[in-house]
């Protein structure tokens, strides 16, 4: 079975440009959320997504939006980016609500310059 | 501040050892515990998980133990192999009854495997 894919794999952006990540969940899965991880740090919680609504929201600002499409795939939207938005960004599913059984993707790397 | 923490950031082992990792947290209403695996470069690798109703769990070379009266968590990798080398976390999931939460991580401990 495939695992959580995403796209791209590494991304280069300028401060101030908007950048769009993708993520498809396990097949089966209805969940998927997303985190910041930075150099050095654990994952940081950004967004949680089951069936298409938003189920929670980590400390993160509103320059950080997502969504999700019918077929449970997700998109992690960063407007206004700034230098500190470098990042791995890793996407989670898990078959249901909430952060359990939650399988990570191999992430993107976000470089804003 | 973190919630999840653990108490040694590089862990060094010879190969054929057992491992032990350990990670504190300070919520008490914490339901869920997920240890994770990190290669460079790559996605955190689920390893295995416990709920708070349980004491020690046991997959393949792998054993959770949860004490919660000291709020304690630890994982035990039996017969190290070079390729357990990698920094792993210890995550939880704080139930707040209102909708879903992330997981909150600790910032890992790096497992150095010697031959």
């Amino acid at each position: 079975d495939a695992g959580v894919t995403q796209s791209p794999t590494h991304l280069i952006k300028t401060r101030g440009q908007h950048v769009t990540l993708r993520c498809s969940p396990i097949s089966g899965h209805k969940s998927v959320s997303w985190y910041q991880q930075v150099l050095g740090q654990g994952p940081q919680f950004i967004f949680q997504y089951y069936e298409k609504e938003e189920r929670g929201r980590g400390n993160f600002p509103d320059r950080f939006s997502a969504r999700q499409f019918p077929n449970y795939s997700s998109e992690l939207n960063v407007n206004a980016l700034l230098l500190g938005d470098s990042a791995l960004y890793l996407c989670a599913s898990s078959p249901g609500q909430g952060a359990y059984e939650q399988y990570f993707g191999p992430g993107t790397r976000l470089t804003v310059t | 501040g973190e919630s999840v923490g653990l108490h040694l950031p590089t862990l060094s082992v010879q190969e054929g050892d057992n491992s032990i990792i350990n990670c504190a947290y300070s919520n008490s209403a914490s339901d869920y515990f997920i240890w994770y695996k990190q290669e460079s470069g790559k996605g955190p690798q689920f390893i295995i998980d416990i709920r708070s109703n349980m004491d020690k769990r046991q997959g393949q070379r792998v054993t959770v133990l949860l004490n919660k009266t000291v709020k304690h968590l630890s994982l035990q990798i039996a017969a190290t192999q070079p390729g357990d080398s990698a920094v792993y976390f210890c995550a939880e999931n704080q139930y707040s009854g209102g909708g879903a939460d992330g997981l909150t991580f600790g910032k890992g401990t790096h497992l150095i495997i010697q031959p």
